[in-house]
Parts: C-alpha cells; sequence; structure tokens
C-alpha cells in the first residue's frame, strides 16, 4: 500500500479482555516497529522486526503483550487480560531497513480504551 | 537523564510568529528525525536530516552534529501548524527510534 496501515483506529474493550491490533507496513519495508503513547507521555518502543531475524522485545512491557509478523508484511500486536493501563495510543512504524538512514513512516495508530 | 531533550515543553505564538524549537541529545547519531503529531495521535515525518539543513515550505531544520542540537523553525507560522512537535534519534539494535518528550506548539490567530 502507500502507506503504513493500522486497524482499528479505535477499540474500547473491557478489563481483561484480549486485544489484537494490525499494523499494515509499506510494501518492501523489511523493518517494522510497534511503539505505544501513553496519554500525557511521550512515546515509548515495544517491539522491532528485521526480516526473518528474531525480533527484539525489549519493549514489551510485560508477557501479556507478544506479536508476530509473518516475513515482510503485516504484524499484529496482541494483549492479553487488558489492564486500565494498557490504554494508549499503539503506532506502528515501517522503514526500507534497519538503517537509520532511510526514513520511517508511521501508521496513524490505534486508539486503545480499556474500561 | 533522557538521550533526547527538547525544550521547550509548550509554546504559545501568535500567528505570523517565528518560531525555534531545540533538540539536544546525548548519543552519537547517524541521523534525527522530526516528527509532528496532531490531536488524532498520527505522526507525520517532517525531516530526517545528518548534517546541516534541510527546508520544507515554512519548515526549517537544522542540525549541528559536534554539539548534538538540532532546531526545528518554522517561518510566518500559521494556527494550522498547531501540534506537538517531536525529535528523535535511532539508539541500538535496530536503530529504534528514542523520542523526545516532545513540544506542545499552539498558534493563535
Amino acid at each position: 500500500g502507500a502507506g503504513v496501515s493500522q486497524s482499528p483506529s479505535n477499540k474500547v474493550t473491557e478489563k481483561g479482555k484480549d486485544v489484537e491490533l494490525r499494523c499494515d507496513p509499506i510494501s518492501g519495508h523489511t523493518a517494522l516497529y510497534w511503539y505505544r503513547q501513553r496519554l500525557g507521555q511521550g512515546l515509548e518502543f515495544l517491539i522491532y522486526f528485521q526480516g526473518n531475524s528474531a525480533p527484539d522485545k525489549s519493549g514489551l512491557p510485560s508477557d501479556r503483550f507478544s506479536a508476530e509478523r509473518t516475513g515482510e508484511s503485516v504484524s499484529t500486536l496482541t494483549i492479553q487480560r487488558t489492564q486500565q493501563e494498557d490504554s494508549a495510543v499503539y503506532l506502528c512504524a515501517s522503514s526500507l531497513t534497519q538503517n537509520s538512514n532511510y526514513g520511517y513512516t508511521f501508521g496513524s495508530g490505534t486508539r486503545l480504551t480499556v474500561v | 537523564k533522557n538521550e533526547v531533550e527538547q525544550s521547550p515543553q509548550n509554546l504559545t505564538a501568535q500567528e505570523g510568529e517565528f518560531i525555534t524549537i531545540n533538540c539536544s541529545y546525548s548519543v552519537g547519531i547517524s541521523a534525527l528525525h522530526w516528527l509532528q503529531q496532531h490531536p488524532g495521535g498520527g505522526i507525520v515525518s517532517l525531516f530526517m536530516l545528518s548534517s546541516g539543513k534541510k527546508k520544507h515550505g515554512r519548515l526549517i531544520a537544522t542540525i549541528n552534529i559536534q554539539e548534538k542540537h538540532s532546531s526545528l523553525h518554522i517561518t510566518a507560522s500559521h494556527p494550522r501548524d498547531s501540534a506537538v512537535y517531536i525529535c528523535a534519534v535511532p539508539s541500538g539494535y535496530g536503530n529504534k527510534l528514542v523520542f523526545g518528550a516532545g513540544t506542545i506548539l499552539r498558534v493563535k490567530s
């Protein structure tokens, strides 16, 4: 696609339920990143995928969070047993490679509200 | 100390004013990014620069690698420039971005 597509754009869920967020990167972009922004706070790194290499999961805040990516295509971020502190905007970005001299393209984000 | 520091945190300007937002970073980098975030949450990449200066319309970004400092300037500011401006640098394995806290800009007409 022309840009990074994220779905859903908004999600309201009850505490304790599982949610799945989707990111469709730009075709051909091998690097994919998930970031989170909680209300009033800065962006924080969650997880990074580069091609078929093992992902960098160092930013995932708890074992309730997991993410998958098949090859160089769609990625899904799953949050199990959601808590209110999981409420945030979840942003996905992709880049041609992990070389930072290439730019990043961000999706519009998924606004998650846990009630 | 955060790897990326931005100033000011908040900025209110009158339409037409020249605006400067500053970013200092503590790590060695190959490129620095300026991002714009509108109230809906989506982020747009404004600039990626590794040296000197870049200009796009009324926006100008400069960087001094030796001093580890970058500035984003907006000339002839307009209310539609109101947004959060974020400085980010790649860090560590995979060059994942480390973000500044952002500068909330409000331009009044």
